[in-house]
């Protein structure tokens, strides 16, 4: 049972357009969201995290929105940039260094 | 931030054999490690949490006799693929809690590089 969905799978995005990448989740215990950054042939990286008291968090050119109704947030990556070409990742825990559910992941090409 | 590193980054094995995988926390310490397995254009998947000084929880369909781990200290972790085959050929990657919040953020994950293991 997949947990966390997100999509798409994959992105192409022109340079300095916005990338927006979905996810739902299903379990309500969740209260930890945190997105991860992926090149090809390294561990993810953390980008951002939030936690369902906010409604949205904004980090330099990425903005994660949530949704606690609609068990949705989204990362929102602003001015894209070609650098930011990688597979993504959205996830959810209960309590922040818990055990992670991930999501199937958003593989991001920015177009230069 | 905070550093979590893995050796070896790829190593090649003949199937029958068994791999040592070590996943250390640089410049925290860890009660708590977890080992993923992902496959080429997939998500990770959590095969088990490690904590110091007890044994490791594995999680549904992973064999803990095949995939043995042992948290020895604060700082490190091993897996250890045991009889390896092909099929166990995948990218094994690591991540260690920060318990102390010593990174500024208390609890948070941070991921090892992974190590791509091939099974000949």
């Amino acid at each position: 049972q997949q947990q966390v969905k997100q999509s798409p799978q994959s992105l192409i995005v022109q340079k300095g357009g916005i990338s927006i990448i979905n996810c739902a989740y299903e379990n309500t215990a969740f209260d930890y969201f945190p997105w991860y950054q992926q090149f090809p042939g390294k561990g993810p990286a953390l980008l951002i995290a939030i936690r369902p008291d906010v409604s949205e968090k904004k980090e330099g050119r990425f903005t994660i929105s949530f949704n606690k109704s609609a068990k949705q947030f989204s990362l929102h990556i602003m001015d894209s940039q070609p650098g930011d070409s990688a597979t993504y990742f959205c996830a959810a825990s209960r309590g922040a260094g818990n055990m992670l559910t991930f999501g199937g992941g958003t593989r991001l090409m920015v177009k230069p | 931030g905070a550093v979590v590193s893995q050796h070896p980054s790829w190593v090649i094995c003949k199937s029958g054999t068994s791999v040592k995988i070590e996943c250390r926390s640089l410049d925290f310490q860890a009660t708590t490690m977890f080992w993923y397995r992902q496959f080429p254009k997939q998500s990770l998947m959590l095969m088990a949490t490690s904590n110091e000084g007890s044994k490791a929880t594995y999680e549904q369909g992973v064999e803990k006799d095949k995939f043995l781990i042992n948290h020895a200290s604060l700082t490190l972790s091993t897996l250890t693929v045991t009889s390896a085959h092909p099929e166990d050929s995948s990218f094994y990657i690591c991540s260690a809690r920060d318990l102390q919040g010593r990174t500024g953020v208390p609890y948070e994950q941070y991921f090892g590089p992974g190590t791509r293991l091939t099974v000949t």
